[in-house]
């Protein structure tokens, strides 16, 4: 089946630029998905993107996506205290299938 | 819009007793989605809905019941609790675009 992996933590500086990764197995997802998790609250759309483009930018947020090595990642630039959650990468989700989630990126921001 | 309610937000329960998780959308979506969040491993799909009258099973579907007799709702049953089903619990609809829209979630433990 799908699988999603990415790391599980990841800690800056405020003010520091933030790259959180994911891989994929599936060659054939259609989107692949951030989403944002503040403490006791539910998942939000970060953004996404679609399987045949490889960046897009939105604000302080850069999603790169190599499709060769099913490789996606996001950049916050000029990461600031508040962007503290957890990331959870996710792709797939047209259809009938669902989203499959990594087990998400804790991205903790020291001041 | 409400977008997607859940109830209750926290429960407690005794191990072989029942409960219902309500879940509610106002969003017209036709897909809804049952997942489960536990430490280090994500989300992982419950059971999953595509229109009124059709349910379908997901990664983790033991234990739990669903069922969807209106478009709006999609309770999650659990039909006799066990401590391995002590999670965080979301629900989620989709719109025609792919994007998840999450409830805030539900804290069972089950003692």
């Amino acid at each position: 089946g799908e699988d999603v992996e990415q790391s599980l933590f990841l800690s800056v500086r405020e003010g520091d630029s933030s790259v959180i990764n994911c891989t994929y197995t599936d060659s054939s997802s259609t989107y692949l998905y951030w989403y944002k998790q503040e403490p006791g609250a539910g998942l939000q759309l970060l953004t996404y993107i679609f399987s045949n483009m490889d960046m897009k930018q939105d604000q302080r947020l850069t999603v790169l996506l190599n499709k060769k090595d099913k490789h996606l990642s996001l950049r916050i630039a000029d990461t600031q205290t508040g962007d503290s959650a957890i990331y959870f990468c996710a792709e797939g989700g047209t259809g009938r299938r669902a989203l499959t989630f990594g087990s998400g990126t804790r991205l903790q921001v020291q001041p | 819009n409400a977008g997607v309610t859940q109830t209750p937000k926290f429960q407690v329960l005794k191990t072989g007793q029942s409960m219902t998780l309500q879940c509610a959308q106002d969003m017209n979506h036709e897909y809804m989605s049952w997942y489960r969040q536990d430490p280090g491993m994500g989300l992982r799909l419950i059971h999953y809905s595509v229109g009124a009258g059709i349910t379908d099973q997901g990664e983790v579907p033991n234990g739990y019941n669903v069922s969807r007799s209106t478009t709006e709702d999609f309770p999650l049953r659990l039909l006799s609790a066990a401590p391995s089903q002590t999670s965080v619990y979301f629900c989620a609809s989709r719109d025609g675009q792919g994007e998840l829209f999450f409830g805030e979630g539900s804290r069972l433990t089950v003692l």
